[in-house]
């Protein structure tokens, strides 16, 4: 079993459609959850991070960790057509980071 | 207010020659990670090192690749004798010194090295 577990995808979305992004983790030590972005043959970006369970909002991105069921997820409001990318979740403890294959997303006009 | 800086960006090598990678942390930044992807695959872990220290190298096979960060220059990512399926992108990461439960890392453009 993989310590980050993510569905590849491709999730194909219309523009303004509501995104949602999940991840699984099975290390009940892990104390940090991130998200990347990464745009095809770039590196990856960091998105949002987050230490605790609940949500956390920036802009149009919401992340959201349950420790209890160690289940991340991201969520994409009014997508737009340049939020195409690859989104990498991570998690880990320490100096100790563990990151899943990434889902690609695809927003139409 | 540079960030990670890598180069070359693409990297064109025989099988058996040495392909070096370099990394420049961002400004204050500490601690060096490289990680390799292929196509369709997330990222890989090679090795974390400190300066002038390698931390975990866990991720590194343990012939033909090394790793170093000085005291004075880039981090250097070292494959020997390279063969096709070194073929893929390595990235470089960098992280600000330990603050309790963070290791925010940020990562570089990428070196793609290819091996005809």
């Amino acid at each position: 079993q993989k310590e980050v577990e993510q569905d590849p995808g491709p999730l194909s979305v219309p523009e303004g459609a509501i995104v949602s992004l999940n991840c699984t983790y099975s290390n009940s030590a892990f104390q940090y959850f991130m998200w990347y972005r990464q745009y095809s043959r770039k590196g990856p970006e960091l998105l949002m991070y987050t230490y605790s369970s609940g949500n956390k909002e920036d802009g149009r991105f919401t992340a959201q960790v349950d420790k209890s069921s160690k289940y991340i997820s991201l969520f994409i409001r009014d997508s737009q057509p340049s939020d195409s990318a690859t989104y990498l979740c991570a998690s880990g403890g320490g100096f100790k980071t563990i990151f899943g294959a990434g889902t690609r997303l695809f927003v139409k006009a | 207010n540079a960030g990670v800086m890598q180069n070359p960006r693409h990297l064109v090598r025989r099988r058996g020659q040495e392909a070096r990678l370099r990394c420049s942390p961002v400004k204050g930044h500490s601690h060096v990670y490289w990680y390799r992807q292929l196509p369709e695959e997330g990222l890989k872990f090679m090795v974390y090192l400190q300066k002038e220290n390698i931390i975990d190298e866990s991720g590194m096979p343990k012939e033909r690749f090394s790793a170093e960060f000085p005291k004075e220059g880039p981090s250097i990512l070292r494959i020997q004798q390279v063969v096709r399926g070194d073929s893929a992108a390595y990235f470089c990461a960098s992280s600000p010194p330990e603050r309790q439960g963070a290791n925010t890392q940020y990562f570089g453009p990428g070196t793609r090295l290819t091996v005809l």
